[in-house]
């Protein structure tokens, strides 16, 4: 799945450095927002998910914090490998009945050993 | 794990013609999606589909653009006369409930004459 583009905005860091990724969405009323990894050739892969009724979820080694005040989602990424290159994505839900989401533009990572 | 799969991972299609994509979502889920993505942009909400109806689709999704559940285990989605801006990647995604987060495919990149 290729979703690189020349504007894509890119993070570098060194393996074993902790990664922010940061994401500003759209709809107040959205419910539920996801964090996806695209790697080339391959469809998103979930990540992490967090709903509106909270503000921070952590999963393994990955932490998401949710900031409904300014509309911010940050996924952190702790003791970066090599392995978490790849496009990063958020997605917000639109429809809290059949689920739709919208996603961001999305942040590629760059990981250097 | 199970896993969505898509068929064919590439697709070639003269335009004007018509093109079927095939997708088999996890074999419990009811809820089923199609996206698509240009290259270089984000993923965008095509259809959503639930109890054998469409549940909402986009401003993408016009006349040209159908989906169907012809059996218990197959997701498709048909453009009857291809245009050369349907040109991207197209995503298949399912849940068994709307409070999962949606699993993806790894595409079909369909690339128009």
């Amino acid at each position: 799945g290729e979703s690189v583009g020349l504007h894509l905005p890119t993070l570098s860091v060194q393996e074993g450095d902790n990664s922010i990724i940061n994401c500003a969405y759209s709809n107040s009323a959205s419910d539920y927002f996801i964090w996806y990894k695209q790697e080339s050739g391959k469809g998103p892969q979930f990540i992490i998910d967090i709903r509106s009724n909270m503000d921070k979820r952590q999963g393994q080694r990955v932490t998401v914090l949710l900031n409904k005040t300014v509309k911010h989602l940050s996924l952190q990424i702790a003791a970066t490998q090599p392995g978490d290159s790849a496009v990063y994505f958020c997605a917000e839900n639109m429809n809290t009945g059949f689920q739709k989401l919208v996603f961001g533009t999305g942040t590629r990572l760059l990981v250097s050993p | 794990e199970p896993e969505v799969t898509q068929t064919p991972s590439h697709q070639v299609t003269q335009m004007g013609q018509e093109v079927i994509l095939r997708c088999v979502p996890i074999s419990n889920h009811l809820y089923f999606y199609w996206y698509r993505q240009i290259l270089g942009q984000k993923v965008e909400f095509l259809v959503s589909f639930y109890n054998n109806e469409i549940s909402e689709k986009s401003e993408i999704f016009d006349d040209q653009f159908s989906v169907e559940r012809p059996d218990g285990s197959n997701f498709t989605l048909k453009i009857r006369s291809t245009k050369l801006e349907d040109s991207a990647m197209y995503f298949c995604a399912s849940i068994l409930n709307s409070n999962q987060p949606q699993h993806f495919g790894d595409g079909t990149r369909l690339s128009i004459l």
